[in-house]
């Protein structure tokens, strides 16, 4: 069955970076997108961009741009995304998500907390 | 960008009642590429409805998607206690990808 499972819970003070990864399974990672969403406490979805796995190449929401970078290693089906100049307001759970064509977003990994704190 | 308008904001129903949500777009949503999401608390959201009216694998048919252009509707014909969650809509045909701000469903 298809999985993602992201890594774990991170504390970061402003102005660092954080990278998170997301691990597939189940499925042929190249086959399909990357997506990335993140949602701040108690607000709703923001899409952040995606990564072909195959190309490597890579589509940011404008406010994105600049400051993350969606990279892969395909020889372990592993997604990254790395920001940078943490500011208190990145605080949020970030999600990877499988994009299909058809469907959206058909699988979701578990989610992984940053905080951004002095 | 399209921006996705879902209503109402919060929607207090009982068990066994129909449940409408609502999510209105700025412009066309291309080829009904539209999503409907269940989140509950804790949870990564998880698709329920896709290019608008076909319902994932696994998801009961008491949910049920319509609409195009730029109205759609969610409907659940009979809410089940585990049905009470948020919902979000998003549309997923042009860049960038969009999501309502959610409507969520309580018990009445």
């Amino acid at each position: 069955q298809v999985q993602l499972v992201q890594s774990g819970a991170e504390v970061k003070k402003p102005g660092a970076s954080v990278k998170v990864s997301c691990k597939a399974s189940g499925y042929t990672f190249t086959g399909y997108y990357m997506h990335w969403v993140r949602q701040a406490p108690g607000q709703g979805l923001e899409w952040m961009g995606w990564i072909n796995p195959n190309s490597g190449g890579t589509n940011y929401a404008q406010k994105f741009q600049g400051w993350v970078t969606m990279t892969r290693d395909t020889s372990i089906s592993t997604a990254y995304m790395e920001m940078s100049r943490l500011r208190s307001d990145d605080t949020a759970v970030y999600y990877c998500a499988r994009g299909d064509v058809q469907l959206g977003h058909d699988h979701w990994g578990q989610g992984t907390l940053v905080t951004v704190s002095s | 960008e399209i921006v996705l308008t879902q209503s109402p904001g919060t929607l207090s129903l009982s068990p066994g009642e129909r449940a409408t949500l609502s999510c209105r777009a700025s412009q066309g949503v291309s080829s009904s590429y539209l999503a409907w999401y269940q989140q509950k608390p804790g949870q990564a959201p998880r698709l329920l409805i896709y290019g608008a009216s076909s319902r994932a694998t696994g998801i009961p048919d008491r949910f049920s998607g319509s609409g195009s252009g730029t109205d759609f509707t969610l409907t659940i014909s009979r809410l089940e206690p585990e049905d009470f969650a948020v919902y979000y809509c998003q549309q997923y045909g042009t860049s960038p990808i969009t999501f309502g701000q959610g409507t969520r469903l309580e018990i009445k």
